[in-house]
């Protein structure tokens, strides 16, 4: 089985911090993705890299960066972490062709900044 | 652009009901359907998945409908179990062009005895 694993379950971060969150994947998949949860809002993309060193930004990438420097990791960076990004985050990963649609997700990060 | 939009919101059914949700897609190129299902605490997990040259596959008491020409699929789950509640996603993409699911906004289901 595909395990993509998040560093940590539960981060308390200050204002103004700069917060990394991590994720590793052990199956070689090619795209990594990193989402945040918030209730009623869905799952929105934040980033999304599809090969080592590359990203794309999604539809919220608005105070946030990514770093994909190995292909099993891809890191989540809040450069100063604001009360706004409290939130769940989820790391994903899927692999390339046809099994694009084929995500596995990490338990989550649950964020809180105060 | 909202590319596929689910509905309900919420869903309570008793046990041993017909769970239905729905999921409307616009774009005719996307090839495949999956839905996820997301318990309390956990990252959302693959439930089932469709592609377009059928019209329904079933998984157990997990049923997906998909209906082409209307640009509707759904997600169905027969005698539901309160150990089905949980948040479901419908998502979209196109294997061939593009990297990412598009997700619904989700379904909060509750299975009351």
């Amino acid at each position: 089985d595909v395990k993509v694993t998040q560093s940590s379950r539960y981060l308390v971060k200050r204002t103004g911090e700069k917060v990394f969150l991590e994720c590793v994947q052990d199956m070689d998949h090619e795209n990594m993705f990193w989402y945040r949860q918030d209730p009623g809002l869905g799952l929105r993309l934040i980033y999304f890299s599809y090969d080592v060193k590359m990203k794309e930004k999604g539809d919220i990438p608005e105070g946030y960066s990514v770093s994909r420097e190995k292909k099993e990791r891809f890191s989540l960076i809040l450069e100063s972490a604001s009360t706004n990004q409290t939130s769940m985050y989820l790391c994903a990963s899927s692999p390339p062709g046809q099994g694009r649609g084929y995500y596995t997700f990490g338990s989550g990060t649950r964020l809180t900044v105060v | 652009q909202q590319q596929v939009k689910q509905s309900p919101q919420s869903l309570i059914v008793q046990k041993g009901g017909i769970s239905i949700i729905n999921c409307a897609y616009e774009n005719t190129a996307f090839d495949y359907f999956p839905w996820y299902q997301q318990f309390p605490g956990k990252g959302p997990a693959l439930l089932i998945a469709i592609r377009p040259d059928v019209s329904e596959k079933k998984e157990g008491r997990f049923t997906i409908s998909f209906n082409k020409s209307a640009k509707q699929f759904s997600l169905h789950i027969m005698d539901s179990q309160p150990g089905d509640s949980a948040t479901y996603f419908c998502a979209v993409i196109n294997t061939g062009t593009a990297s990412k699911l598009t997700f619904g906004t989700g379904t909060r289901l509750q299975v009351t005895l």
